[in-house]
């Protein structure tokens, strides 16, 4: 595997279930990010984790919980989540601040 | 606050036709800049990118140059293909917004045969 992957592909979950969506990146980066993605509206950065801490948390509501065991894997646990959080999310890295590189994205959908 | 603003999509062109994406942004001192492409089905890929003011990013026949003077950094391909057919995010990298990833909406491109 190279680059930033990114598993589930596809998620259709019910609003009382429990998922996790995780990220594994081959690059050697130090810092990992979650994004989502929704139709017409601004990449929205979620969190940021520099050297396996937490940086960044971006207002994001409690039902999203990210984990980072170690710098190259990256977790995004959900629970009891909204039909408005269906969107694309997306996994980054990077080495320090510099240009991101992404995974494919998971769609997920909330029923 | 730093800021991107793209051309509205989306941008429909003839196979071979000269494209033009504009992005202009708003930023304090001197931001790095980019071009992200996301083609269908997949995530966002680096396209080139340009550090100072003058700079010409280029990749794939890509180009885009950085002018301080008019805040903008827009994309440009001399002949686009069916391939190109994607959306291009315009984004922004400040040091002063410590090196957070601004980015503008997105642009449509489809390229018809």
């Amino acid at each position: 595997e190279t680059g930033v992957t990114q598993t589930p592909r596809h998620l259709v979950m019910g609003m009382t279930n429990k998922k996790s969506l995780k990220c594994e990146q081959h690059l050697g980066h130090n810092a990992m990010y979650w994004y989502k993605q929704s139709a017409k509206k601004p990449l929205e950065l979620m969190f940021v984790y520099s050297l396996e801490e937490r940086v960044e948390n971006n207002s994001v509501p409690s039902r999203f919980s990210p984990e980072c065991p170690n710098s190259s894997h990256l977790f995004l646990h959900l629970h009891t989540l909204q039909p408005e959080d269906s969107a694309l999310y997306l996994c980054a890295s990077s080495q320090g601040r510099t240009e991101q590189f992404f995974g494919p994205g998971t769609r997920l959908t909330v029923l | 606050g730093d800021s991107v603003t793209q051309m509205e999509g989306p941008v429909t062109l003839s196979e071979e036709a000269f494209l033009t994406i504009n992005c202009t942004y708003t930023a304090t001192g001197y931001p790095s800049l980019f071009w992200y492409v996301q083609y269908p089905g997949e995530g966002l890929q680096l396209l080139l990118k340009a550090t100072k003011a003058d700079d010409k990013g280029s990749n794939k026949g890509f180009e885009a140059t950085y002018r301080k003077e008019t805040t903008s950094f827009h994309l440009e391909k001399g002949s686009v293909q069916v391939s190109d057919s994607a959306v291009y995010f315009c984004a922004l990298s400040n040091a002063g917004n410590n090196r957070k990833l601004i980015w503008g909406l997105g642009t449509s491109l489809a390229v018809n045969p």
